[in-house]
């Protein structure tokens, strides 16, 4: 069955130090995948996206994530987190191999950065 | 630009009633997307639109809902004897193509829908 799985509900660091949310994706072929963020009260932003032109996808605010086919993962990081930065993440998927366009969305990752 | 505009941002309706939920698209965008946010959750799809037509409507729950897009253009969600459970924030979202697979969507602000 094709899912997405965000592995953390909630993610707290403190500014400055790395931030790391994973996700996992079960599908029989290749998807294309996403990642957004969602401040309070904002819409969704376009943080990313995987094109297959190189494994290691940089976004906007200094977000990178890294595609691994082998692990069906795509975890994004940060080097150095930002107070701007806490927010809800959501990995996002599409599924290729069924037709559908749609996208389907993880559960979310809450990011809480202390100061 | 303009980006994709849901109206009302806000809607409280009593159990029962007809609503109507509409999404002006980026202009230009021919995929148009309705999903529904509920509290702590992630969006989840409801339908489609690949121009005029609804190519995927599997995500709607139940035959009270229902959408349009007679023009291609504006859309409007429209949910007949809402009920408690439909309190949700509709999002609304276009993209360029709707057949490119790494085409991202461009969302709205949504409208938060509370059913007393």
């Amino acid at each position: 069955a094709q899912s997405v799985t965000q592995l953390d509900s909630h993610v707290s660091v403190s500014e400055g130090t790395p931030v790391l949310l994973r996700c996992n994706y079960s599908s029989s072929y290749s998807p294309s995948l996403f990642w957004y963020v969602q401040h309070p009260n904002k819409g969704l932003q376009l943080l990313l996206k995987y094109t297959s032109a190189a494994t290691l996808v940089k976004g906007i605010n200094g977000f990178e994530a890294e595609f691994k086919k082998s692990e069906t993962s795509f975890h994004l990081t940060k080097p150095s987190a930002h107070m701007s930065d806490a927010a809800e993440y959501f990995c996002v998927v599409r599924f290729m191999d069924t037709g559908r366009r749609a996208l389907t969305f993880g559960s979310g990752t809450r990011l809480q950065v202390q100061p | 630009g303009a980006g994709v505009s849901q109206t009302p941002s806000n809607k409280v309706t009593e159990k029962g009633k007809y609503v109507e939920l509409r999404c002006d698209p980026i202009s230009g965008h021919t995929a148009l997307y309705w999903y529904r946010q509920s509290l702590g959750q992630g969006p989840e799809f409801l339908i489609y639109f690949q121009g005029t037509g609804a190519a995927d409507d599997s995500g709607l729950p139940n035959d009270r809902f229902f959408a349009v897009r007679p023009e291609g253009s504006v859309s409007t969600l429209k949910i007949q004897r809402t009920e408690r459970g439909d309190s949700a924030v509709y999002l609304c979202a276009s993209s360029l193509r709707g057949d490119r697979a790494n085409s991202p969507l461009h969302f709205g602000n949504g409208t938060r829908l509370t059913v007393t």
